[in-house]
């Protein structure tokens, strides 16, 4: 079974200065991850995924996340934050394609990010 | 246009009553996915669907029932088994050999 922590329900940052989201996961299989953003009553948006490959990804929006397999994470940066960069952002895991196509994703329990001026 | 349309955008639910919410795609995807999404709980899984009239239940199946009669349409019906339904429902869909999900736009459901 798949599972994903989110330890810092809320972040409260200044405009323009770094920020990191971190996000631990636990799985017996290799893994996709995911960081999907939500703004207030939309769906979700893909932030950026990690499938293979380099552990460095980068994403929208100027959010880059880094793979460490030994330490089961995948937290996301941003080396300067505007006010619009105000939403919740949610970590994910997913298991290869399932036989029959598609996949199951396990989802973080979200994290606010709130820029202040 | 393409993408993945949820309708209504809101709904009423009165005690005792089944709701049908939408949720169509027109990006040929095969694979279709409802979750429930409840303040700080993360979202959920309910069913998903691989192929036309094919479904699974996900992790929160109860009180929830729906159809995959077309590729391009996988309506989720919230019974009143469902004691406590309200919430912001999301459908997500990908391709068969594709790994990421993608999002509609959500249902509020309130109950009345």
């Amino acid at each position: 079974a798949q599972s994903v922590t989110q330890l810092d329900s809320q972040v409260p940052v200044f405009e323009e200065a770094p920020v990191e989201l971190r996000c631990n996961y636990s799985s017996s299989v290799s893994v996709y991850l995911f960081w999907y953003v939500q703004y207030p009553n939309q769906g979700l948006q893909l932030l950026l995924k990690y499938l293979s490959g380099s552990t460095l990804v980068k994403g929208i929006n100027g959010f880059e996340a880094e793979f460490n397999k030994s330490q089961t994470s995948f937290h996301l940066r941003k080396p300067s934050v505007h006010i619009s960069d105000t939403a919740e952002y949610f970590c994910a895991v997913s298991t290869p394609v399932l036989t029959g196509g598609g996949n199951k994703l396990t989802f973080g329990t979200g994290t606010q990010l709130k820029v202040e001026l | 246009d393409g993408g993945i349309t949820q309708s209504p955008k809101y709904l009423f639910r009165k005690e005792g009553q089944n709701v049908t919410l939408s949720c169509e795609q027109n990006l040929n995807h095969d694979a279709m996915y409802w979750y429930r999404q409840d303040p700080g709980q993360g979202l959920r899984l309910i069913y998903y669907s691989q192929i036309v009239n094919d479904f699974q239940k996900g992790d929160i199946a109860e009180g929830y029932s729906v159809s995959r009669e077309k590729k391009e349409s996988f309506p989720l019906t919230v019974t009143s088994a469902q004691k406590n339904p309200t919430a912001f429902y999301l459908c997500a869909t990908n391709s068969r050999a594709g790994e990421t999900q993608y999002f509609g736009p959500g249902t509020r459901l309130l109950v009345l």
